[in-house]
């Protein structure tokens, strides 16, 4: 009964290969997002998404590409991996999208590049 | 300087002590969010507030919008407290993070 859950939970490929991330939500939500921690653990927003819409993008380079088939999953794929791609990746949910309602987040993924 | 200042960055206590974590900010909000990092890694909402004080059992958050200016009270300190507190404001339909606190009660 996992509300947000994120695949696979680690992951260690080398550099310049090309790697993806599955989140879904079984919370009914309609807003999802991608973060990425760093390595001093600073969170930062990559991407929102609202009924399947691209709302944030926030600044993140070519090579992230999210796509969201259904307002229940938020993939995340990233081509030609570089070291600095190092860091854990969470996925969230909430509802609407709105300050007021929670952020309900996946278990993170932990990505090492080689 | 970054748009969410928090402090301290680390506390240590001891169990039962009142703990208090500061939260400024700089960007625009409609809500304030306090997250809690666990230990393994796993995030959780713990708040959100625009204005006032909210309780959950032995926390307490409190903002003063017009100061920019929020705090994270937890009473009577436990060991399972332990962990790192993020304020985060919402503001253009996005969190933005603080550095985090990193909280250590010990027994």
């Amino acid at each position: 009964d996992t509300a947000v859950s994120q695949t696979p939970k680690y992951l260690v490929t080398q550099m310049g290969n090309d790697k993806s991330i599955k989140c879904e939500q079984n919370l009914g939500h309609d807003t999802m997002y991608w973060y990425k921690q760093d390595s001093k653990k600073f969170l930062k927003i990559m991407f929102s998404y609202n009924n399947k819409e691209l709302i944030i993008n926030e600044t993140v380079p070519n090579r992230f590409s999210p796509k969201s088939p259904d307002k229940a999953h938020l993939n995340l794929h990233i081509n030609s991996l570089e070291l600095g791609d190092s860091a854990v990746y969470f996925c969230a949910s909430s509802l609407g999208g709105r300050a007021h309602q929670p952020q309900h987040f996946g278990d993170g993924t932990r990505l090492s590049i080689l | 300087k970054n748009e969410v200042e928090q402090s301290p960055q680390n506390l240590t206590a001891q169990e039962g002590e009142f703990i208090t974590i500061n939260c400024s900010y700089s960007v625009g909000i409609s809500a304030l969010h306090w997250l809690q990092q666990h230990p393994g890694g796993g995030i959780v909402s713990l708040f959100m507030l625009s204005s006032g004080k909210k309780k959950h059992g032995r926390l307490i958050a409190t903002i003063n919008i017009q100061e920019k200016h929020s705090s994270l009270h937890i009473t009577a300190s436990h060991p399972r407290d332990s962990a790192v507190y993020i304020c985060a404001p919402f503001g253009n339909e996005k969190l933005t993070f603080g550095t985090g606190t990193r909280l250590t009660i010990i027994p």
